[in-house]
């Protein structure tokens, strides 16, 4: 089976940087997706990793480690808009993604 | 731009009552799921199909049933619903299964009362 760690919920200063981890066991790993939900609406897809390193996308980056089974994602100058619930997903072989139960971040002033 | 639609955003159904959800998909995906989430349990897999006329059980398939009749179409079915069954349901397309994003629509949040 799969299973894959992220903390519940995070607070954060409007401005500053926070980073989400997220770990998993899984295995014949095959990528790993970070998904944004706002409340009420549906996840939209935010960055995908497969191999060790960094991924930069703006003011987001993701980062994975295959041998540790472990990824986080980097939100730099946070704004009130990225409150929302952010989910880690895993790619394991040719199975359906599993999700990681999200991290709920409050952005504050 | 990919666009996952869903046939209903609220609805309220009895117990007991035969509850049907639509999803539609234009970008001719090869992949569908369905999936609801709940407080504290995140996203769980119901079922999902890889193909037309193909379905697989997913993680909680318990009193649920699809139908894949055509590519764009995937629909969920609620034989008999019950309280238990109350949830936000999300589907979700993807043009493959292995590294490709999944696309979700916006969710129908079924009451069941």
């Amino acid at each position: 089976g799969q299973n894959i760690d992220q903390p519940t919920e995070m607070t954060a200063t409007e401005g500053a940087i926070v980073q989400i981890n997220c770990t998993y066991q899984t295995s014949g790993f095959n990528g790993l997706f970070w998904y944004q939900q706002h409340a009420g609406e549906a996840p939209t897809f935010l960055s995908y990793n497969v191999l060790d390193g960094l991924e930069e996308k703006g003011r987001f980056s993701s980062f994975l480690s295959r041998s540790k089974g472990y990824s986080y994602l980097l939100l730099k100058e946070l704004q009130m808009k990225d409150s929302a619930s952010y989910l880690c997903a895993v790619n394991s072989g040719n199975t359906p993604l599993v999700f990681g139960k999200g991290t709920r971040l409050s952005v504050i002033a | 731009d990919v666009k996952v639609t869903q046939s209903s955003r609220y609805l309220v159904k009895r117990t007991g009552e035969k509850v049907f959800l639509e999803c539609v998909q234009d970008m001719d995906h090869e992949n569908m799921f369905w999936y609801r989430q709940d407080p504290g349990l995140g996203l769980r897999l119901i079922y999902f199909s890889y193909d037309v006329k193909m379905k697989e059980k997913g993680d909680i398939p318990e009193g649920y049933s699809v139908s894949r009749e055509k590519k764009e179409r995937f629909s969920l079915i609620l034989e008999s619903a019950s309280t238990n069954q109350t949830s936000m349901y999300l589907c979700a397309s993807s043009l493959g299964t292995s590294g490709y994003e999944q696309y979700f629509g916006p969710g129908t949040r079924l009451t069941v009362t």
